[in-house]
Protein backbone atom coordinates (compact mmCIF):
# COMPACT_ATOMS: atom_id res chain seq x y z
CA UNK A 1 0.00 0.00 0.00
CA UNK A 2 0.82 3.69 0.13
CA UNK A 3 3.11 4.71 2.88
CA UNK A 4 3.49 8.71 2.60
CA UNK A 5 6.38 10.44 5.17
CA UNK A 6 6.08 14.43 5.75
CA UNK A 7 9.13 16.43 7.32
CA UNK A 8 9.51 18.51 9.79
CA UNK A 9 7.15 17.30 12.46
CA UNK A 10 7.56 20.91 13.57
CA UNK A 11 8.44 24.42 11.78
CA UNK A 12 9.32 27.59 13.32
CA UNK A 13 8.72 30.75 11.67
CA UNK A 14 8.47 34.80 11.62
CA UNK A 15 5.67 36.18 10.63
CA UNK A 16 6.32 37.11 6.98
CA UNK A 17 9.22 34.20 6.28
CA UNK A 18 8.08 31.95 4.00
CA UNK A 19 7.45 28.00 5.07
CA UNK A 20 8.17 24.82 3.32
CA UNK A 21 6.44 21.73 4.01
CA UNK A 22 8.13 18.02 2.15
CA UNK A 23 6.18 14.85 1.54
CA UNK A 24 7.28 11.72 -0.38
CA UNK A 25 5.24 9.03 -1.14
CA UNK A 26 5.93 5.41 -2.37
CA UNK A 27 3.20 4.38 -4.79
CA UNK A 28 3.95 5.36 -7.86
CA UNK A 29 0.69 4.95 -9.19
CA UNK A 30 -0.80 7.61 -6.60
CA UNK A 31 -1.95 10.63 -8.97
CA UNK A 32 -3.91 13.20 -6.16
CA UNK A 33 -2.54 15.11 -3.59
CA UNK A 34 -4.37 17.03 -1.64
CA UNK A 35 -3.17 19.21 1.81
CA UNK A 36 -5.07 19.74 4.77
CA UNK A 37 -5.09 22.63 7.79
CA UNK A 38 -6.19 21.74 11.53
CA UNK A 39 -5.86 24.71 13.45
CA UNK A 40 -6.18 24.12 17.07
CA UNK A 41 -9.21 22.25 18.33
CA UNK A 42 -11.06 22.44 14.75
CA UNK A 43 -11.52 19.76 11.71
CA UNK A 44 -9.18 19.29 8.99
CA UNK A 45 -9.75 21.47 5.89
CA UNK A 46 -8.20 21.12 2.69
CA UNK A 47 -6.40 24.24 1.16
CA UNK A 48 -5.16 23.18 -1.91
CA UNK A 49 -4.59 19.88 -3.97
CA UNK A 50 -2.97 18.84 -7.57
CA UNK A 51 -2.68 16.20 -9.68
CA UNK A 52 0.09 14.62 -11.17
CA UNK A 53 -0.71 16.04 -14.84
CA UNK A 54 0.06 19.60 -12.87
CA UNK A 55 3.82 20.13 -11.58
CA UNK A 56 2.66 23.35 -9.78
CA UNK A 57 -0.94 25.13 -8.35
CA UNK A 58 -0.79 28.29 -6.69
CA UNK A 59 -3.49 29.70 -5.03
CA UNK A 60 -2.75 33.31 -3.09
CA UNK A 61 0.07 32.80 -0.52
CA UNK A 62 -0.19 29.13 -0.97
CA UNK A 63 1.63 26.83 -3.72
CA UNK A 64 2.14 23.34 -4.06
CA UNK A 65 4.52 21.41 -6.57
CA UNK A 66 4.52 17.83 -7.74
CA UNK A 67 8.00 15.72 -8.95
CA UNK A 68 6.36 12.98 -9.66
CA UNK A 69 10.16 11.21 -11.21
CA UNK A 70 11.29 11.72 -7.41
CA UNK A 71 7.80 10.86 -6.02
CA UNK A 72 8.13 14.11 -3.80
CA UNK A 73 5.41 17.15 -3.30
CA UNK A 74 5.97 20.16 -1.45
CA UNK A 75 3.19 23.23 0.22
CA UNK A 76 4.64 26.42 0.12
CA UNK A 77 3.54 29.48 2.15
CA UNK A 78 4.89 32.44 1.57
CA UNK A 79 4.34 35.79 4.10
CA UNK A 80 3.67 33.99 6.61
CA UNK A 81 1.22 35.48 9.33
CA UNK A 82 -0.07 34.08 12.88
CA UNK A 83 -3.22 32.32 11.83
CA UNK A 84 -1.29 30.36 9.20
CA UNK A 85 -0.01 28.83 12.51
CA UNK A 86 -2.12 25.24 12.53
CA UNK A 87 -1.03 21.44 11.64
CA UNK A 88 -0.62 20.74 8.00
CA UNK A 89 -0.92 17.05 6.33
CA UNK A 90 -0.20 15.87 3.06
CA UNK A 91 -2.08 12.82 1.63
CA UNK A 92 -1.90 10.78 -1.70
CA UNK A 93 -4.02 8.50 -3.50
CA UNK A 94 -4.91 6.90 -7.09
CA UNK A 95 -7.77 8.15 -8.56
CA UNK A 96 -8.32 4.69 -9.06
CA UNK A 97 -11.58 1.90 -7.80
CA UNK A 98 -13.06 3.09 -4.08
CA UNK A 99 -9.70 5.33 -3.41
CA UNK A 100 -9.04 6.21 0.34
CA UNK A 101 -6.03 8.86 1.35
CA UNK A 102 -3.29 7.94 2.96
CA UNK A 103 -1.80 10.95 4.85
CA UNK A 104 1.48 12.13 6.37
CA UNK A 105 2.05 12.70 10.17
CA UNK A 106 1.55 16.20 9.94
CA UNK A 107 3.83 19.17 10.49
CA UNK A 108 2.92 21.34 13.30
CA UNK A 109 3.59 25.04 11.65
CA UNK A 110 4.26 27.95 14.69
CA UNK A 111 4.22 31.59 13.14
CA UNK A 112 5.79 34.27 15.73
CA UNK A 113 4.50 38.06 15.33
CA UNK B 1 -22.80 25.01 7.49
CA UNK B 2 -21.74 22.58 9.30
CA UNK B 3 -22.10 19.18 6.81
CA UNK B 4 -20.44 16.29 9.00
CA UNK B 5 -21.52 15.96 12.55
CA UNK B 6 -20.34 13.73 15.11
CA UNK B 7 -22.81 12.71 18.17
CA UNK B 8 -20.13 13.47 21.29
CA UNK B 9 -17.23 16.18 21.06
CA UNK B 10 -16.03 14.29 24.11
CA UNK B 11 -16.86 10.73 25.88
CA UNK B 12 -15.02 9.09 29.04
CA UNK B 13 -15.69 5.51 28.81
CA UNK B 14 -14.38 2.88 31.18
CA UNK B 15 -12.58 -0.33 30.11
CA UNK B 16 -14.75 -2.85 29.08
CA UNK B 17 -17.69 -1.06 27.62
CA UNK B 18 -19.03 -1.09 24.66
CA UNK B 19 -18.69 2.46 22.64
CA UNK B 20 -20.69 3.87 20.05
CA UNK B 21 -19.76 6.61 17.88
CA UNK B 22 -22.14 8.25 15.85
CA UNK B 23 -21.32 10.00 12.89
CA UNK B 24 -24.17 12.15 10.37
CA UNK B 25 -23.62 13.59 6.80
CA UNK B 26 -26.07 15.71 5.14
CA UNK B 27 -24.82 16.14 1.78
CA UNK B 28 -25.53 12.42 0.38
CA UNK B 29 -22.24 10.99 -0.08
CA UNK B 30 -21.72 7.78 -0.71
CA UNK B 31 -18.49 7.75 1.17
CA UNK B 32 -17.53 7.76 4.49
CA UNK B 33 -14.48 7.28 6.62
CA UNK B 34 -13.61 6.79 9.95
CA UNK B 35 -10.01 7.63 11.62
CA UNK B 36 -8.09 7.90 14.88
CA UNK B 37 -5.99 10.70 15.34
CA UNK B 38 -3.02 10.58 17.32
CA UNK B 39 0.02 13.00 18.28
CA UNK B 40 2.83 11.83 16.05
CA UNK B 41 0.88 9.89 13.97
CA UNK B 42 -1.02 11.79 12.05
CA UNK B 43 -4.74 10.22 10.62
CA UNK B 44 -4.59 6.57 10.47
CA UNK B 45 -7.80 5.11 8.73
CA UNK B 46 -10.08 2.94 10.40
CA UNK B 47 -12.68 2.03 8.02
CA UNK B 48 -14.64 3.15 5.60
CA UNK B 49 -17.77 2.33 3.83
CA UNK B 50 -18.54 3.12 -0.20
CA UNK B 51 -22.19 2.48 0.18
CA UNK B 52 -25.36 1.25 2.39
CA UNK B 53 -24.12 -1.65 4.35
CA UNK B 54 -20.86 -1.95 2.90
CA UNK B 55 -17.79 -1.71 4.80
CA UNK B 56 -14.10 -2.03 4.00
CA UNK B 57 -11.02 -2.14 6.95
CA UNK B 58 -8.63 0.38 6.62
CA UNK B 59 -5.34 0.24 7.86
CA UNK B 60 -5.74 -0.31 11.84
CA UNK B 61 -8.96 -2.22 11.95
CA UNK B 62 -8.50 -4.33 14.87
CA UNK B 63 -10.71 -3.87 17.96
CA UNK B 64 -13.07 -1.56 16.03
CA UNK B 65 -16.27 -2.67 13.64
CA UNK B 66 -18.63 -0.29 12.13
CA UNK B 67 -22.19 0.16 10.58
CA UNK B 68 -23.38 1.66 7.57
CA UNK B 69 -27.75 1.39 7.91
CA UNK B 70 -28.56 4.68 6.02
CA UNK B 71 -26.90 6.39 3.36
CA UNK B 72 -26.18 9.68 6.03
CA UNK B 73 -24.93 7.59 8.61
CA UNK B 74 -21.80 5.58 9.54
CA UNK B 75 -21.22 4.47 13.09
CA UNK B 76 -17.86 3.30 14.97
CA UNK B 77 -18.22 0.37 17.70
CA UNK B 78 -16.02 -0.25 20.29
CA UNK B 79 -17.03 -3.74 21.13
CA UNK B 80 -15.04 -3.39 24.40
CA UNK B 81 -13.07 -0.23 25.11
CA UNK B 82 -9.29 -0.48 26.17
CA UNK B 83 -7.32 2.39 27.08
CA UNK B 84 -5.09 1.86 24.20
CA UNK B 85 -8.04 3.15 22.34
CA UNK B 86 -8.09 6.82 24.08
CA UNK B 87 -7.67 8.94 20.88
CA UNK B 88 -9.43 11.61 18.71
CA UNK B 89 -12.05 10.23 16.36
CA UNK B 90 -12.87 11.71 13.37
CA UNK B 91 -15.63 10.94 10.87
CA UNK B 92 -15.27 12.20 7.32
CA UNK B 93 -17.24 11.81 4.00
CA UNK B 94 -16.83 12.64 0.32
CA UNK B 95 -19.19 12.29 -2.96
CA UNK B 96 -17.96 9.08 -4.96
CA UNK B 97 -14.22 9.42 -7.03
CA UNK B 98 -14.95 10.70 -10.60
CA UNK B 99 -12.55 8.36 -11.94
CA UNK B 100 -9.34 10.05 -13.98
CA UNK B 101 -11.38 13.16 -14.34
CA UNK B 102 -10.87 14.42 -10.39
CA UNK B 103 -11.44 13.37 -6.88
CA UNK B 104 -14.11 15.04 -4.95
CA UNK B 105 -13.11 16.62 -1.99
CA UNK B 106 -13.47 14.74 1.35
CA UNK B 107 -15.21 17.09 4.18
CA UNK B 108 -14.37 16.19 8.21
CA UNK B 109 -16.29 16.30 11.28
CA UNK B 110 -15.35 17.73 14.41
CA UNK B 111 -13.78 15.18 16.42
CA UNK B 112 -14.51 13.07 19.29
CA UNK B 113 -12.01 12.35 22.14
CA UNK B 114 -12.48 9.23 23.75
CA UNK B 115 -10.94 8.68 27.03
CA UNK B 116 -11.28 5.05 28.00
CA UNK B 117 -9.94 5.05 31.93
Amino acid sequence: GENVEQHPSTLSVQEGDSAVIKCTYSDSASNYFPWYKQELGKRPQLIIDIRSNVGEKKDQRIAVTLNKTAKHFSLHITETQPEDSAVYFCAATSLSGYSTLTFGKGTMLLVSP
Amino acid sequence: DVKVTQSSRYLVKRTGEKVFLECVQDMDHENMFWYRQDPGLGLRLIYFSYDVKMKEKGDIPEGYSVSREKKERFSLILESASTNQTSMYLCASRETDLGLAGYNEQFFGPGTRLTVL
